[in-house]
């Protein structure tokens, strides 16, 4: 699976977007891009995935670009239950292959 | 539905023993595996399951004996317990293999061998 490179840490303020960006440069045209996030220690919680469109549900959006070298999550109004670490993970198989991940701190 | 559930949250052992960490799922997923997370380290692959009486090792079976005899259990058994084995698992199950398919996990039991 191809590594991905998302930065430590990231702060945003309560009730606007949370942008969280993360690098893949060596992904593979059948490989998929996924976002998980753990809060606390409890479970990874499944966020959003795509391959190479666009795609949003009711908790975000990932835009991937054109390239798929690189891909956004977009939180669009944060909330204090936000705070949690985020991992960009790309995978063609049942292996998840967490990173560190980011670690967004929402703040009020 | 409860989703992926695991029992028990918490537990200690002593060197040399053994015990089942049991993960159930209400979703009728085909799929189920095991992953440890240990700092540093992201998720490892431990075993996993394409369906009942089907199992299969991950990255790092060495120690740890599973099985699946329903769709809805995947137990994963410590055989001799060693401090290398403390670590957080987690169990989770989705409706295929493929990078397509997103995995749901469980809440996770927090092992410590000492």
């Amino acid at each position: 699976d191809a590594k991905t490179t998302q930065p430590p840490s990231m702060d945003c303020a309560e009730g606007r977007a949370a942008n969280l960006p993360c690098n893949h440069s060596t992904i593979s045209g059948n490989e998929y891009v996924y976002w998980y996030r753990q809060i606390h220690s409890q479970g990874p919680q499944y966020i959003i995935h795509g391959l190479k469109n666009n795609e949003t549900n009711e908790m975000a959006s990932l835009i991937i670009t054109e390239d798929r070298k690189s891909s956004t999550l977009i939180l669009p109004h944060a909330t204090l239950r936000d705070t949690a670490v985020y991992y960009c993970i790309v995978r063609v198989w049942i292996d998840m292959r967490f990173g560190a991940g980011t670690r967004l701190t929402v703040k009020p | 539905n409860a989703g992926v559930t695991q029992t028990p949250k918490f537990q200690v052992l002593k060197t040399g023993q053994s015990m089942t960490l049991q993960c159930a799922q209400d979703m009728n997923h085909e799929y189920m595996s095991w992953y440890r997370q240990d700092p540093g380290m992201g998720l490892r692959l431990i075993h996993y399951s394409v369906g009942a009486g089907i199992t299969d090792q991950g990255e790092v079976p060495n120690g740890y004996n599973v099985s699946r005899s329903t769709t809805e259990d995947f137990p994963l058994r410590l055989l001799s317990a060693a401090p290398s084995q403390t670590s957080v698992y987690f169990c989770a199950s989705s409706d295929g293999l493929a990078g397509e398919y997103e995995q749901y996990f469980g809440p996770g039991t927090r092992l410590t061998v000492t």
